[in-house]
């Protein structure tokens, strides 16, 4: 079974510039998320997809971070401006459902952003 | 609210030295599940268990062990006989099934575990 695919795996951009990360869960998991981890830090939970619907979007900062999950598979994140304490590594995982049952979490390789 | 803690920031070890992994977690639910976490220097997190609350066996597995003690709201982690290949940032995370069983994942801030030929 292919993993969870993350690109691109490495990015530097300046502080104000724009920048999209995009994820391909593994097949037929239907629960998609999307963590940042900042240096030092554990992985905090940004977004939260169930299908192509948001399920928790809480700890998103709405104003510069934008994320969409297309046809309930591929999944894009944005941050638009990016700003210097962006700098961190995203992750997203996927999970075949949403119920505790179905636990299978499996997460990517993660985008490692820099900003300068 | 639901919180992890790992008190230990960075272990350093001799190789075959045993060495403990501390999580504490607080949650108001009662049924959740505990996981842990590696994090190699390549990034990735690998799956070590999931254990959920209404089972409080203690597990092994090879030269990994867990503990488990609700009474105490802990569940550590010994590596037996350490090996250099365990260098890594080890996570506790906590998953309630509260908030809509969103399965959302709250780690702790990691142990930087180093282990020295």
């Amino acid at each position: 079974e292919a993993g969870v695919a993350q690109s691109p795996r490495y990015k530097i951009i300046e502080k104000r510039q724009s920048v999209a990360f995009w994820c391909n869960p593994i097949s037929g998991h239907a629960t998609l998320y999307w963590y940042q981890q900042i240096l030092g830090q554990g992985p905090k939970l940004l977004i939260q997809f169930q299908n192509n619907g948001v399920v928790d979007d809480s700890q998103l900062p709405k104003d510069r971070f934008s994320a969409e999950r297309l046809k309930g598979v591929d999944s894009t994140l944005k941050i638009q401006p990016a700003k210097l304490e962006d700098s961190a590594v995203y992750l997203c995982a996927s999970r075949k459902g949403q119920g505790a049952l179905s636990y299978g979490y499996t997460f990517g390789s993660g985008t490692r952003l820099t900003v300068v | 609210a639901q919180k992890v803690t790992q008190a230990q920031t960075e272990i350093s070890v001799v190789e075959k030295e045993d060495v403990t992994l501390d999580c504490v977690y607080e949650t108001r639910d009662t049924t959740y599940y505990l996981f842990w976490y590696k994090q190699p220097p390549s990034g990735e997190l690998v799956f070590l268990i999931r254990r959920n609350s209404f089972d409080e066996q203690n597990e092994i597995s090879g030269r990994y062990s867990w503990n488990f003690q609700k009474s105490t709201s802990s569940f550590n982690f010994t590596i037996t006989a350490s090996q250099v290949v365990d260098s890594a940032v080890y996570f506790c995370a906590l998953s309630d099934l509260g908030s809509g069983n969103t399965g959302k994942l709250i780690f702790g801030q990691g142990t930087t575990l180093q282990v020295k030929p």
